[in-house]
């Protein structure tokens, strides 16, 4: 069974930019997951998508933005970029969420996407 | 608001040592929680989890982690290290309700020497 994919690997963007980044979940799993990995801060969640929906929202700012496709595949899009945006940016997919108490489905990682903003 | 902390940057250990990588978290209602583990230029690979049940979680490469309520931890252990085990531990946690996210702790870089 295929993992998650990320595209691309690597991207380098310059100030003021606009990027956007790929990402297909695991067959089957509804839920996409966006994280940025920045040096020093660990992983900060972004974005979560589940059934074309907009679920949840880290504190990033609205040039942060982001849509689920019908196949479930998404995309992270990021407008004007900044210096700081410079991060390993990570896509997770699961299944659906809602779940009895007694099991929780863990999310599955993609290779993530390096972005260098220069 | 949910938190988790992983007081130590970096744990060094000594392989054939037993390791133990810490994490505390806080957050509203009963806890889900999580280790995952990340090799260098590579995303996130899920080690275990702990949802109900046994405060003692087994997972994979001979991971375990045990649920502490009362001192809100879950620490995650190994009973000998390898040298192949080194890499960036993160400890996440989930309140149990509605559309909450994953909260990731900062990570502890583990080396192990040979």
């Amino acid at each position: 069974e295929a993992g998650v994919t990320q595209s691309p690997t690597h991207l380098i963007k310059t100030r003021g930019q606009q990027v956007t980044l790929r990402c297909s979940p695991i067959s089957g799993h509804t839920s996409v997951y966006w994280y940025q990995q920045a040096l020093g801060l660990g992983l900060q969640f972004l974005l979560w998508y589940d059934e074309g929906e907009e679920r949840n929202r880290g504190n990033f700012p609205p040039r942060f933005s982001g849509r689920q496709f019908p196949n479930y595949s998404s995309e992270l899009n990021v407008n004007a970029l900044e210096l700081e945006d410079s991060a390993l940016y990570l896509c997770a997919s699961s299944l659906i969420p809602l779940l009895p108490l007694s099991s929780y489905n863990e999310q599955f990682f993609g290779p993530g996407t390096r972005l260098t903003v220069l | 608001a949910q938190s988790v902390a992983q007081p130590e940057d970096q744990v060094n250990v000594a392989e054939g040592n037993p390791l133990t990588v810490k994490c505390t978290y806080s957050v509203s209602g009963n806890p889900y929680l999580f280790w995952y583990v990340q090799y260098p230029n590579r995303g996130l690979q899920f080690l275990l989890k702990y949802i109900t049940g046994d405060n003692l979680v087994k997972g994979s490469y001979g991971f375990e982690a045990e649920f502490n309520k009362s001192q809100t931890s879950f620490h995650l252990k190994k009973p000998s290290a390898l040298v192949s085990d080194s890499a960036l531990y993160f400890c996440a946690v989930r309140a149990n309700s509605g559309y909450s996210t994953l909260t990731f702790g900062k990570g502890t870089m583990l080396l192990v020497s040979p």
